[in-house]
């Protein structure tokens, strides 16, 4: 057990809906980020958030938001569905700052399913 | 921008043998870090072992070991007595170090993976 929990596990929709992740990283971790792992892209980065504050984007879509929480816990939120956001959508957390290594431990991750 | 390629997409090993997984990445930093997570058929990502660009002693842990060659850009992971349990997807990851001084950015950059089997 990693220390990071996300809901749900499963999560099945139709195109056009809109859904909300939820992660809840490990205690003492500021940082949160959030990956898709899909069979034709990988495993991508989507955002980070450290301590309230969005920190970084990768590959996020327009469609797709985020946000952090004042207790930390972290909302993917995803919209106007289409598809190929079918996927599987894992949240990390890490400590941040100067002399750590700053392992990033990952949640069980919530498989999507757009139908 | 940085890129890890994982070159092997499936592997086979006998169980108790020895298997090494191949990594190479590219990037123009000096101080970064390695990863290796392995994904098993639950889909949770899993931290094998971790490895610091400035260090030139090669991770371990248990029966992972890793050979790391910083010039040549090359991470591999090797398996001693591999196990069933050890059946799995293996990733291989980049994060830039530049958060160890305060920076930002640090999302980990992955490999397409390697699927290992492991025979009985």
């Amino acid at each position: 057990d990693s220390g990071v929990t996300q809901t749900p596990k499963h999560l099945i929709t139709a195109t056009g809906q809109r859904v909300t992740l939820r992660c809840s990283p490990r205690s003492g971790d500021l940082s949160v980020y959030w990956y898709q792992q899909s069979l034709d892209q990988g495993l991508q980065f989507l955002i980070q958030y450290y301590n309230g504050e969005e920190r970084a984007k990768g590959n996020i879509l327009e469609r797709f938001s985020a946000q952090q929480f004042p207790d930390l816990h972290s909302e993917l939120n995803l919209s106007s569905l289409e598809l190929g956001d079918s996927a599987l959508y894992f949240c990390a957390s890490s400590v941040e700052g100067s002399g750590v290594t700053h392992t990033q431990y990952f949640g069980p991750g919530t498989r999507l399913t757009v139908l | 921008a940085q890129t890890v390629t994982q070159s092997q997409p499936e592997m086979s090993v006998q169980e108790a043998e020895t298997v090494t997984l191949s990594c190479t990445y590219d990037t123009s930093e000096s101080d970064y870090y390695l990863f290796w997570y392995k994904q098993p058929p639950s889909r949770q990502m899993i931290l094998v072992i971790r490895q610091e660009a400035y260090k030139q002693q090669n991770a371990t842990e248990n029966r992972f070991s890793v050979n790391f060659q910083k010039a040549a850009k090359s991470f591999s992971l090797k398996i001693s007595d591999s196990q069933l349990g050890d059946a799995a997807m293996y990733f291989c990851a980049y994060r830039s170090a530049r958060s160890r001084y305060g920076g930002s950015q640090g999302n980990l950059i992955f490999g397409k993976g390697t699927k290992l089997s492991v025979k009985p």
